[in-house]
């Protein structure tokens, strides 16, 4: 079974301070990791992912997320953060097996950002 | 190009009616998934076609849902009769299976069975 664990339900941040939403996962195989972001009312949108490469994985927004094997972590940076990037932010894992397909999300974390 | 594509945004209901939700995947894509959103129990998992076969609906609560998908641009998902232990917000999202496999949603449908 694959789990990921998003330990803070709620960041807050300081507008222009680097931010951190911490993700650990735990799937058998080699790890498919996602981060992706939801605003109020609106749908989940795909920020980043790390597939195999660098451990240092750069997507939208200006967001990053560093890959630890040793420590299954995945955690979402972003140097200078913006009160637009209040929203809650999902983790995913999935297995990078040729038959899977399940996503497993965690719970989510608040990011709020203050002016 | 249009993203996925969800319909109605919100429904109201009574317990006891049938709610269909409707779900048009993103063209060229051939796995969709039916995931269901509350603050209780966060994303779960409803059903996953592909190629419009249901391959994976252990997640579907019990025999009042059920999901179709007729063909490679249309699905559905029916609750038969709705109960307010139903009441979430439902995202069917796309993909491309061979892919890295990230996800795309919709917008969402909100429900609400009073």
């Amino acid at each position: 079974a694959q789990s990921v664990a998003q330990p803070e339900d709620q960041v807050n941040v300081a507008e222009g301070n680097p931010l951190t939403v911490k993700c650990t996962y735990s799937v058998s195989g080699n790890p498919y990791l996602f981060w992706y972001v939801q605003y109020p009312n609106r749908g989940l949108q795909f920020l980043l992912k790390y597939i195999t490469g660098d451990n240092l994985v750069k997507g939208s927004y200006g967001f990053e997320a560093e890959f630890n094997k040793s420590q299954t972590s995945f955690h979402l940076k972003k140097p200078s953060a913006l009160v637009s990037d209040s929203a809650l932010y999902f983790c995913a894992v999935r297995d990078s097996g040729a038959g899977s397909y399940q996503l497993t999300f965690g719970k989510g974390t608040k990011l709020s950002v203050i002016p | 190009d249009a993203g996925v594509i969800q319909s109605p945004r919100h429904e109201v209901t009574e317990m006891g009616q049938e709610v269909t939700l409707r779900c048009k995947p993103i063209s060229g894509h051939n796995s969709l998934f039916w995931y269901r959103q509350t603050m209780m129990r966060g994303l779960e998992l409803l059903i996953y076609f592909n190629n419009n076969v249901p391959i994976d609906d252990s997640g579907m609560p019990e025999d009042r849902f059920s999901a179709k998908m007729p063909n490679a641009s249309f699905s559905t998902l029916k609750i038969q009769p709705s109960e307010p232990r139903d009441s979430a917000v439902y995202f069917c999202a796309s993909s491309l299976r061979g892919t890295t496999g990230e996800l795309f949603f919709g917008e969402g449908s909100r429900l609400t069975v009073l």
